[in-house]
C-alpha cells in the first residue's frame, strides 16, 4: 500500500531564511508526486508537481527515488509563504494519497 | 467561473440522521473524489469515481455512500452508521485518472453532528 509521510507537523522559520518541508513516500510502482498548499481562508490548491520540474513561487522539489523523498525547498522564505503544505502521491489506480501536512510559519 | 462548488459550507445534524453533502464541478473533469480532513490527520480518501455510474471505495468508506449519475455531480451521504461523522469534508476533481493529473478542490463542508 502507498504511504506518504511528512515528519514535521509544524515548521517555523524567519523571513529570508531557507526552508525545507520534508516528504517521504512508500510505493512499489512508479510514483507521481505533488505538493499542495492551503493559505488561510483559501481552498487547497496545487503548488507544484514532480513531472513539471518547475519552480513555483520560488519553491522547488526534486524527486529522489533512492531515498524515496520529495522535499519542498525555498532558499529565502517570505511571510506570504505561511500556510499548510501537503505532499501527495498519485498511483496507477487513480488514487491520491496525502501526507498529514506541515504548517509553515514564516516570522518577520 | 470554472471550479468546484460544495454546499453547504456548514451543516449541522442530529445523531442518527443521514445527511447529503453536495459537490458540483463545471471543469468537465472525469474523476471526482471525496476526502475527509481531521486535525493532524491530513486528508483521507472516502470514495472516488473515475467515470459516470461507477465509483470505488477509498480508505475510509464505511458509513458513507456516493452516487455518480452525472459527470458534474458527486454527492456524498454520511449515514447514521458512520461512527464519528463530525469533520471537514473536501470534494475534488481531476481531468483524468492518470497519475499526472492534479486535483482541484472545493472549499469544503464542515459537518457537525450532535
Amino acid at each position: 500500500a502507498q504511504r506518504v509521510t511528512q515528519p514535521e507537523k509544524l515548521l517555523s522559520v524567519f523571513k529570508g531564511a531557507p526552508v525545507e518541508l520534508k516528504c517521504n513516500y512508500s510505493y512499489s510502482g512508479s510514483p507521481e508526486l505533488f505538493w499542495y498548499v492551503q493559505y488561510s481562508r483559501q481552498r487547497l490548491q496545487l503548488l507544484l508537481r514532480h513531472i513539471s520540474r518547475e519552480s513555483i513561487k520560488g519553491f522547488t522539489a526534486d524527486l529522489n527515488k533512492g531515498e524515496t523523498s520529495f522535499h519542498l525547498k525555498k532558499p529565502f522564505a517570505q511571510e506570504e509563504d505561511s500556510a499548510m503544505y501537503y505532499c501527495a502521491l498519485n498511483t496507477n489506480a487513480g488514487k491520491s494519497t496525502f501526507g498529514d501536512g506541515t504548517t509553515l510559519t514564516v516570522k518577520p | 467561473d470554472g471550479g468546484i462548488t460544495q454546499s453547504p459550507k456548514y451543516l449541522f445534524r442530529k445523531e442518527g440522521q443521514n445527511v447529503t453533502l453536495s459537490c458540483e464541478q463545471n471543469l468537465n473533469h472525469d474523476a471526482m473524489y471525496w476526502y475527509r480532513q481531521d486535525p493532524g490527520q491530513g486528508l483521507r480518501l472516502i470514495y472516488y469515481s473515475q467515470i459516470v455510474n461507477d465509483f470505488q471505495k477509498g480508505d475510509i468508506a464505511e458509513g458513507y455512500s456516493v452516487s455518480r449519475e452525472k459527470k458534474e455531480s458527486f454527492p456524498l451521504t454520511v449515514t447514521s452508521a458512520q461512527k464519528n461523522p463530525t469533520a471537514f469534508y473536501l470534494c475534488a476533481s481531476s481531468m483524468a485518472t492518470g497519475t499526472n493529473s492534479p486535483l482541484h478542490f472545493g472549499n469544503g463542508t464542515r459537518l457537525t453532528v450532535t
